[in-house]
């Protein structure tokens, strides 16, 4: 069976600092992965999703980048941290091309920067 | 791009009521419209789905409505229980892509 791993859970960054979240899928192959920013009142916002290795689309300019070294791992970025990059941030997969594909979350990272 | 509005934000209803929440799309071409349940503390999951080719869908106690003239959807919970309480996120997938966008989300509360 699939299985979707964040890490880490939480995290306390201050600002300026640099972040690193990664994203790993167990159990498929050649998934589509996804970033998403989850902030009080704004639902589900689509950061980065990735259709292969070294494929990365950006949905809002800011201040994150987003890589996919390997089939597998997703990871979110940032050189230098701001307060509104404070949020719950989750991984998602899915599988196939076209519409009609669910998605699975990951269990997420609550960051706070301070 | 596609932009979804979900109405209300939160809705409280008695155990047993029935809860409706709508979403518009602005995309005419999206196809699919999923809507995703996320209990506290927990993962968003994937409750029921609809394409576009359908104008609705039944599980159980939940369906879902599409009316593509109007761009709109929404979710009908009947016989509402306590454990119905969670939020509710719709999403829209543009044509021929493989991401979805999702609405701001409902906060549904179910009162025994």
């Amino acid at each position: 069976s699939q299985t979707i791993h964040q890490w880490p859970a939480t995290l306390v960054q201050p600002v300026g600092s640099p972040l690193s979240l990664e994203c790993t899928v167990e159990g498929t192959s050649n998934p589509n992965l996804y970033w998403y920013r989850q902030a009080a009142g704004r639902g589900l916002q689509l950061l980065f999703y990735s259709v292969g290795i070294g494929q990365i689309s950006s949905e809002v300019p800011q201040n994150l980048s987003a890589s996919r070294p390997q089939d597998r791992q997703f990871i979110l970025s940032s050189k230098k941290l701001l307060l509104s990059d404070s949020g719950f941030y989750l991984c998602a997969w899915s599988v196939g091309s076209g519409a009609y594909n669910e998605q699975f979350f990951g269990p997420g990272t609550r960051l706070t920067v301070l | 791009g596609e932009n979804v509005e979900q109405h209300p934000s939160t809705l409280s209803v008695q155990e047993g009521d029935s809860a409706v929440i709508k979403c518009t799309y602005s995309d005419s071409a999206s196809n699919y419209f999923p809507w995703y349940k996320q209990e506290l503390g927990k993962r968003p999951q994937l409750i029921i789905d609809i394409r576009s080719n359908v104008g609705e869908k039944k599980d159980q106690r939940i369906a879902v409505t599409l009316n593509k003239t109007a761009k709109h959807f929404s979710l009908h919970i009947t016989e509402t229980q306590p454990e119905d309480s969670a939020v509710y996120f719709c999403a829209a997938s543009p044509y021929n892509t493989d991401k979805l966008i999702f609405g701001t989300g409902t906060r549904l509360q179910v009162f025994p």
